[in-house]
């Protein structure tokens, strides 16, 4: 398996334009996260899901993050408009839970600079 | 609410000594998992090692090897010879089944290996 892609891997914006990054779980994994790692708050869960569905998405910033799993191989989170204190890397997340958590793979993150 | 807490920032060893990084985690689940995480200077999140709170036995993995405390609430990181190779950032988490499934971790643990 190729564990969980996301792209694009660097992204540079202009403040106040839409940023959308991408993310394919682990086939057959049921459970996918989005990440944000900075160096002052460190990870951070922005939201979750389960089978498809929005489980909980306390940890999105405010209303310009927005995040979609059409089908079970494809995520998306969206920031619109974006701004500088959104620069952080971005991870995505997979995991089969099942009878209970299970360990959560993540891909290699996409680097977000919003100037 | 879920907490774990890395209270060592940095560590720096001389290459062939042993170092144990320290993990504090903070619960009101009785089942809970915790997960050690090694994030090396390319940036990518290596999942290491799951444990659930059932199972208190230490665990041996090559160098590596944890210790579960439930006593004292700790999940500790030992390392046995260090090489340069196990320079990173070192992230412990926590996930219960009460607190929706979701990976909290801890601020992380920067190991520096020198020769």
């Amino acid at each position: 398996d190729a564990g969980v892609i996301q792209s694009p891997r660097h992204e540079v914006t202009e403040m106040g334009q839409e940023v959308t990054l991408r993310c394919k779980p682990i086939s057959g994994h049921n459970s996918l996260f989005w990440y944000r790692q900075t160096m002052m708050r460190g990870l951070e869960l922005l939201i979750y899901f389960n089978n498809n569905v929005p489980i909980d998405d306390s940890g999105m910033p405010e209303d310009r993050f927005s995040a979609k799993m059409p089908n079970a191989s494809f995520s998306t989170l969206k920031i619109q408009p974006s701004e500088p204190r959104d620069s952080a890397v971005y991870f995505c997340a997979s995991s089969a839970q099942d009878r209970g958590p299970t360990e959560a793979f993540f891909g290699q993150g996409t680097r977000l600079t919003v100037v | 609410a879920q907490k774990v807490t890395q209270a060592q920032t940095e560590i720096s060893v001389v290459e062939k000594e042993d170092v144990t990084l320290d993990c504090v985690y903070e619960t009101r689940d009785t089942t809970y998992y915790l997960f050690w995480y090694k994030q090396p200077p390319s940036g990518e999140l290596v999942f290491l090692i799951r444990r659930n709170s059932f199972d208190e036995q230490n665990e041996i993995s090559g160098r590596y090897s944890w210790n579960f405390q439930k006593s004292t609430s700790s999940f500790n990181f030992t390392i046995t010879a260090s090489q340069v190779v196990d320079s990173a950032v070192y992230f412990c988490a926590l996930t219960s089944t009460g607190g929706g499934n979701k990976l909290t971790f801890g601020t992380g643990t920067q190991l520096k290996v020198e020769l």
